[in-house]
């Protein structure tokens, strides 16, 4: 059984799109990381949301504790948004990663 | 913002030799750091957290005779993969996370183990 869902797992989206990667978690959290990991394997937390809603650039974070559901969104996705995008659920004890999604921004 | 950094980035060793590598936090101090590896087209698995001074704490099915963790100050710890494998090939991830609230989680940015 799998903690952390996460969807779609592979996106393709043409530059300019506005793109949403959805993760769905079974464990009670304290908080919720988004991490983006670029092809060369390093990982950059972009956001950790415990309710409502982030928002840095162009990107977007919301968390909805009750339906144990968040969403990460993307505006006017550009070539190098190109990344792993892993949601993070962080219980207080221990972080559950979701698999990833693979998403690729076409010029 | 923190900062992590992973030494080396990328090492090639033979069976049978030991490798360490060295995770620091750079502007911060760490209290507790936190070891992946990552296996390709597969999320982190975590292997062990560490604290300051203290034993790390292993995953179930992590060898702790395998990977030994020090954490001897609050800005380095240190994986020392004994007698590698060539299963042991992967990519190790550290993280750390400061005084000022454990949901704060900064990462390394990892190194990447061939073992021939």
């Amino acid at each position: 059984k799998n903690e952390v869902e996460q969807s779609p797992q592979n996106l393709t989206a043409q530059e300019g799109e506005f793109i949403t990667i959805n993760c769905s978690y079974s464990v009670g959290i304290s908080a919720l990381h988004w991490l983006q990991q670029h092809p060369g394997g390093g990982i950059v937390s972009l956001f950790m949301l415990s309710s409502g809603k982030k928002k840095h650039g162009r990107l977007i974070a919301t968390i909805n504790i009750q339906e144990k559901h968040s969403s990460l969104h993307i505006t006017a996705s550009h070539p190098r948004d190109s990344a792993v995008y892993i949601c993070a659920p962080y219980t207080g004890n221990q972080f559950y990663f979701g698999t990833g999604t693979s998403l690729t921004v076409i010029p | 913002g923190a900062v992590v950094s992973q030494h080396p980035s990328w090492v090639i060793c033979k069976s049978g030799t030991s490798v360490k590598i060295e995770c620091r936090s750079l502007d911060f101090q760490a209290t507790t750091m936190f070891w992946y590896r990552q296996f390709p087209k597969q999320s982190l698995m975590l292997m062990a957290t560490s604290n300051e001074g203290s034993k790390a704490t292993y995953e179930q099915g992590v060898e702790k005779d395998k990977f030994l963790i020090n954490h001897a100050s609050l800005t380095l710890s240190t994986l020392t993969v004994t007698s590698a494998h060539p299963e042991d090939s992967s990519f190790y991830i550290c993280s750390a996370t400061g005084l000022a609230g454990a949901l704060e989680q900064y990462f390394g940015p990892g190194t990447r183990l061939t073992v021939t």
